[in-house]
């Protein structure tokens, strides 16, 4: 969607790789949000920011670090990649009416 | 804790007819926004319709309209002369509004609506 674009759109690594994936917004939006996607689940966060280097957990953080350091760059690693970690991977923004805006998600696959 | 449930995993539903999926929440604020995002096969999320709790009337979008029922916290989506292009996976969204970054989006699982021509 237009003001936010994650890098990159596909990507295979091996267990045990660490991994980073790329949010970047044009919206000079405070908050950022990172979430993923599985079958059955819906979408769940995993981080979310509120300023640079203002970040906190989600419901499903285990095994995922996230650092902000300007405003419009919202990064999500996986320091150590599983296979459970084998996703669809969303970064949004909050919009004014109150929704989200997303970007158009990284799948990740660990074999 | 939040919760959103869809209890339809899949739909389906003949062109030019109307369907509608089904969304319970639960919460115990009064003050929150209900959306539902639609998902085509492309993977990009698009906002369909958003309703706040404070207004009564429900919210409609063209053919999409909602029936929010705040007492039985019910929110369910009607879409009208289905097309083709409405074929996706359909995601019911809870947030409170209190501002802030805290009110995050809680999802329920989603409803893959298949349009038959």
């Amino acid at each position: 969607d237009a003001g936010i674009t994650q890098s990159p759109r596909h990507k295979v690594t091996e267990t045990g790789t660490p991994v980073t994936l790329r949010c970047h917004q044009t919206e000079n939006h405070r908050y950022m949000y990172w979430y993923r996607q599985d079958p059955g689940h819906g979408l769940r966060l995993i981080h979310y920011s509120y300023g640079v280097k203002d970040t906190d957990k989600g419901e499903v953080s285990d095994g995922y670090s996230v650092s902000r350091s300007k405003t419009e760059d919202f990064l999500l690693t996986l320091e150590s990649a599983t296979s459970s970690q084998t996703s669809v991977y969303f970064c949004a923004i909050s919009d004014p009416r109150g929704g989200y805006t997303f970007g158009s998600g990284t799948r990740l696959t660990v074999v | 804790a939040q919760t959103v449930t869809q209890s339809q995993p899949e739909m389906s539903v003949q062109e030019a007819e109307t369907v509608t999926l089904s969304c319970t929440y639960d919460t115990s604020e009064s003050d929150y926004y209900l959306f539902w995002y639609k998902q085509p096969p492309s993977r990009q999320m698009i906002l369909v319709i958003r309703q706040e709790a404070y207004k009564q009337q429900n919210a409609t979008e063209n053919r999409f309209s909602v029936n929010f029922q705040k007492a039985a916290k019910s929110f369910s989506l009607k879409i009208s002369d289905s097309q083709l292009g409405d074929a996706a996976m359909y995601f019911c969204a809870y947030r409170e509004n209190y501002g802030g970054a805290t009110n995050k989006l809680i999802f329920g699982t989603g409803t893959l609506l298949a349009v038959q021509p």
